[in-house]
């Protein structure tokens, strides 16, 4: 079966703009739940989206925001880009919010 | 607040000793804990958990070790082969049932032919 597709793999944009990046869970998984990861602070929570309900939200600016959609698929947002928004942005997608998560490859983020 | 500790950023072995990857953590509350596996430009992938209720689970040449009273845990690779060398994260769920895994910052295991 398929896995936890993100799009796109790799992005670059300006210091000030916004972004939008996808993740389409695996089919029948109904929790999605995005990370940021940076050299110097790991893997660090952002999110978590349970039918198309914010459950959890981790320690980061309003700048950064997401929404789940009917079909499970996933987007986040992250406006006025600063450099240190430069990271790998993961998600993961589990059937019920148990313990099982599956990654996908993530979106590669550059802000120059 | 680093509730989940790694503190060992890398580890050299040689192809078929054993590797040995340690977390700590810090919540007494944690009751489940993960290991991922991270290769570069991939998403990390599960390994091995245990529940707080073992202290052992073991999984082909995968096994992990929990000590709650030292609240330690530990990840065993025996033999090791040089496809293992990636970065390894320990992980243990924030909150029951919210999706929110708490990672450790990960030991980069590189295994020498």
């Amino acid at each position: 079966k398929a896995g936890v597709t993100q799009t796109p793999r790799y992005l670059i944009k300006t210091r000030g703009q916004q972004v939008t990046l996808s993740c389409s869970p695996i089919s029948g998984h109904r929790s999605v739940s995005w990370y940021q990861q940076t050299p110097g602070q790991g893997l660090q929570f952002l999110f978590e989206y349970f039918s198309e309900t914010q459950r959890n939200k981790g320690n980061f600016p309003g700048r950064f925001s997401g929404r789940q959609f009917s079909n499970s698929r996933s987007e986040m947002n992250v406006s006025t880009l600063e450099l240190g928004d430069s990271a790998l942005y993961l998600c993961a997608s589990s059937p019920e919010a148990a313990y099982g998560y599956t990654f996908g490859s993530g979106t590669r983020l550059t802000v120059v | 607040d680093q509730q989940v500790k790694q503190n060992s950023p890398s580890l050299s072995v040689q192809e078929g000793r054993i590797s040995i990857l340690n977390c700590d953590y810090t919540n007494s509350m944690f009751d489940y804990f993960l290991w991922y596996k991270k290769y570069p430009a991939e998403g990390p992938t599960f390994l091995i958990s245990i529940s707080s209720i073992k202290d052992k689970n073991e999984d082909g040449r995968f096994t992990v070790f929990l000590n709650k009273s030292a609240k330690h845990l530990s990840l065993h690779i025996v033999p090791s082969q040089p496809g293992d060398s990636a970065v390894y994260f320990c992980a243990a769920p924030g909150t029951s049932n919210t999706g929110k895994l708490i990672f450790g910052q990960g030991t980069t295991l590189q295994v020498k032919p």
